[in-house]
């Protein structure tokens, strides 16, 4: 079966750094895509790993480790702006369909 | 440039009817994606469009959800007899390379 698990919800401080995890159990693997969404709005593309390690774009980072079916996004510097629900989606094929986790509520706080 | 549009924004019919739901994708792209997020819940994926290829059709959950994509370019989403459980944001995207596209979706509301 194809499973993606993400927290439900997390809160930070502004000005902080806070770490959002997903793990995944898919039936094949072909790309994972962060996306932000706020709400009533479309999803916004972060970030995209295939392969292992971490990718930087400014304030946002993203890591991704194949073996353990394991990757994070990190939000440094946090903005009240970034207050919104962080989407985790694997790609099992290329060119194919995205299987998303059900998205991580992040509350920033001044 | 222009991004991904969709039409209408909301939607309310009542159980029974038919709807149907538009999206342009970004010129170009060749691969157009159906999706609902329903209350609560995560994205589902409905559809899929690439070329000239046949759709993948795996995750549209009943015979009376169907959609097509005329000239590669414009694809509508038809709902057949609704149901209250369909309502939901059915969001389409858009592709080219890597990365999908999403556009602001419609709101269906099925009373």
């Amino acid at each position: 079966g194809q499973n993606i698990d993400q927290p439900t919800e997390m809160t930070a401080t502004e000005g902080a750094i806070v770490q959002i995890n997903c793990t995944y159990q898919t039936s094949g693997f072909n790309g994972l895509f962060w996306y932000q969404q706020h709400a009533g709005e479309a999803p916004t593309f972060l970030s995209y790993n295939v392969l292992d390690g971490l990718e930087e774009k400014g304030r946002f980072s993203s890591f991704l480790s194949r073996s353990k079916g394991y990757s994070y996004l990190l939000l440094k510097e946090l903005q009240m702006k970034d207050s919104a629900s962080y989407l985790c989606a694997v790609r099992a094929n290329q060119g194919g369909k995205l299987i998303f986790g059900q998205g991580t509520e992040l509350s920033v706080k001044p | 440039g222009a991004g991904v549009s969709q039409s209408p924004s909301n939607k309310v019919t009542e159980k029974g009817k038919d709807v149907e739901l538009r999206c342009d994708p970004i010129s170009g792209h060749t691969a157009l994606y159906w999706y609902r997020q329903s209350l609560g819940q995560g994205l589902e994926f409905l559809i899929y469009f690439q070329g000239n290829s046949a759709p993948d059709k795996s995750g549209l959950p009943s015979d009376r959800f169907s959609a097509e994509r005329t000239g590669g370019s414009v694809s509508t989403l038809t709902i057949q007899r609704t149901q209250q459980e369909d309502s939901a944001v059915y969001l389409c995207a858009s592709r080219i390379t890597d990365t999908q596209y999403f556009g602001p979706g419609t709101r269906l509301t099925v009373l």
